[in-house]
């Protein structure tokens, strides 16, 4: 089955600065990828995702995503943050012949400070 | 209109009751799902159900039931609740590969 590591609990950046959240995955086969974002108290919402085509994905709220096969990656950057952007980020992960099995990572808390 | 949403949104129950948590979709997607999220914001899926038609039942107690009366519904009943039920659980739905679209949760506490 496939999986995901965060390799990030926390990130605390300062605000205007560029974030990199980081996401592997791992799969014996061709796989859909996806950041969703957590508010305090509230559910996830869908930020990107990867399909096919372009390994450069974008988000809403200026998120971006690269998508690297050969290293099994599928991280998150955003260039300037900004103080609503404090949240928590879960990567996720379903293989090509089975969508209807989305697993998480543990999740990254990004902590933007002024 | 709410897409996915969760009744109620907030459970205080003693142990040993038995609670139910519905979930309404009117995305028109053919899955729905049950995730739970432990205190470390940890999602673990708990079930996944098709068409009505269960496909997956990931290893949680048998006091654990879904029930899907249509294609539009999934509820999650509890039966015999434990501390270690508090939690907060996601309903989501989804139609393949577009993503899930998540309901804004039920905050479970289990005094």
């Amino acid at each position: 089955a496939q999986s995901v590591t965060q390799l990030d609990s926390q990130v605390p950046v300062f605000e205007e600065a560029p974030v990199e959240l980081r996401c592997n995955y791992s799969s014996s086969v061709s796989v859909y990828l996806f950041w969703y974002v957590q508010y305090p108290n509230q559910g996830l919402q869908l930020l990107l995702k990867y399909l096919s085509g372009s390994t450069l994905v974008k988000g809403i709220n200026g998120f971006e995503a690269e998508f690297n096969k050969s290293q099994t990656s599928f991280h998150l950057r955003k260039p300037s943050v900004h103080i609503s952007d404090t949240a928590e980020y879960f990567c996720a992960v379903s293989d090509l012949r089975n969508n209807n099995d989305m697993r998480f990572g543990a999740g990254t808390r990004l902590t933007v400070k002024p | 209109d709410t897409a996915v949403s969760q009744t109620p949104k907030y459970l205080v129950t003693q142990m040993g009751n038995d609670k139910s948590i519905k979930c309404e979709q009117n995305l028109g997607h053919d899955t729905m799902y049950w995730y739970k999220q432990d205190s470390k914001k940890f999602l673990k899926i708990m079930f996944s159900y098709n068409n009505k038609e269960l496909i997956i039942n990931e290893t949680v107690p048998n006091r654990f039931s879904p029930k899907s009366p249509d294609k539009a519904h999934l509820n999650l009943h509890i039966n015999s609740l434990e501390l270690g039920d508090s939690a907060v659980y996601f309903c989501a739905s989804s139609q393949t590969a577009y993503g899930y679209t998540f309901g804004s949760g039920t905050r479970l506490t289990v005094v």
